[in-house]
């Protein structure tokens, strides 16, 4: 099965650069890595989604390594409105069917 | 509008009501997701479909659970006889494709059952 495994929670500091790792051991070969993030009453909203190597984007980077059994988050220089819960998916074929499989997420928590 | 619309946003139904959840997709998207997620969780998958089809109602936990995308615009998500065990927000999702593509997902329906 592929599921992806995160910090429950995480603490960081307005200012600060802030990675959250995710593992994926069984991720497949043709499938994505994906990020969303999620406010308290909000549906999740998607940061960034990439296969190999490196993606960036105008709020996030995300880097995976060549064997792709995990993948960072990095947040630059977060601030108080970062604080939400960020998950990790990759997807798995279920009875054939593809899906996309959700974890807990990290709880990030900016102080100021 | 611009982004996925579910209504209502919150619905108090009593134990054994039957309840209905909309979700106005992105026009023009073909894909469709409902997810159930209970407090401190992930989203759980509940059903897809492809344009008016229902091609996966695999995550939907029983037969008092039925959706349906009768043109394949709007969906209609619909609880029977509802159990305290349902209580959760019900989220809509769209997007152009079904896999490795973003998602936009409305704001959820929290759905209470007394």
């Amino acid at each position: 099965l592929a599921k992806t495994t995160q910090p429950i929670s995480m603490d960081s500091y307005e200012g600060q650069e802030v990675n959250i790792t995710c593992s994926h051991n069984n991720i497949a070969t043709n499938d994505y890595i994906t990020w969303y993030q999620q406010f308290p009453s909000q549906g999740p909203r998607f940061i960034i989604q990439g296969y190999k190597t490196k993606v960036t984007n105008e709020v996030a980077s995300l880097f995976i390594p060549a064997d792709r059994k995990s993948s960072t988050l990095s947040l630059p220089r977060v601030s108080l409105s970062d604080t939400a819960v960020y998950y990790c998916l990759v997807g798995e074929f279920r009875d054939s069917n593809y899906q996309l499989i959700w974890g807990a997420g990290t709880k990030l928590i900016i102080k100021p | 509008g611009a982004g996925v619309s579910q209504s209502p946003r919150y619905k108090v139904a009593k134990r054994g009501q039957d309840v209905a959840l909309r979700c106005d997709p992105i026009s023009g998207h073909v894909s469709l997701f409902w997810y159930q997620q209970a407090l401190g969780q992930g989203p759980e998958f509940l059903t897809y479909f492809q344009n008016e089809a229902q091609l996966d109602k695999s995550g939907l936990p029983s037969d008092r659970f039925f959706a349906e995308r009768p043109e394949g615009s709007v969906s209609t998500l619909k609880i029977q006889r509802t159990q305290q065990e349902d209580s959760a927000v019900y989220l809509c999702a769209s997007s152009v494709l079904r896999v490795n593509t973003e998602a936009f997902f409305g704001q959820g329906t929290r759905l209470t059952v007394v």
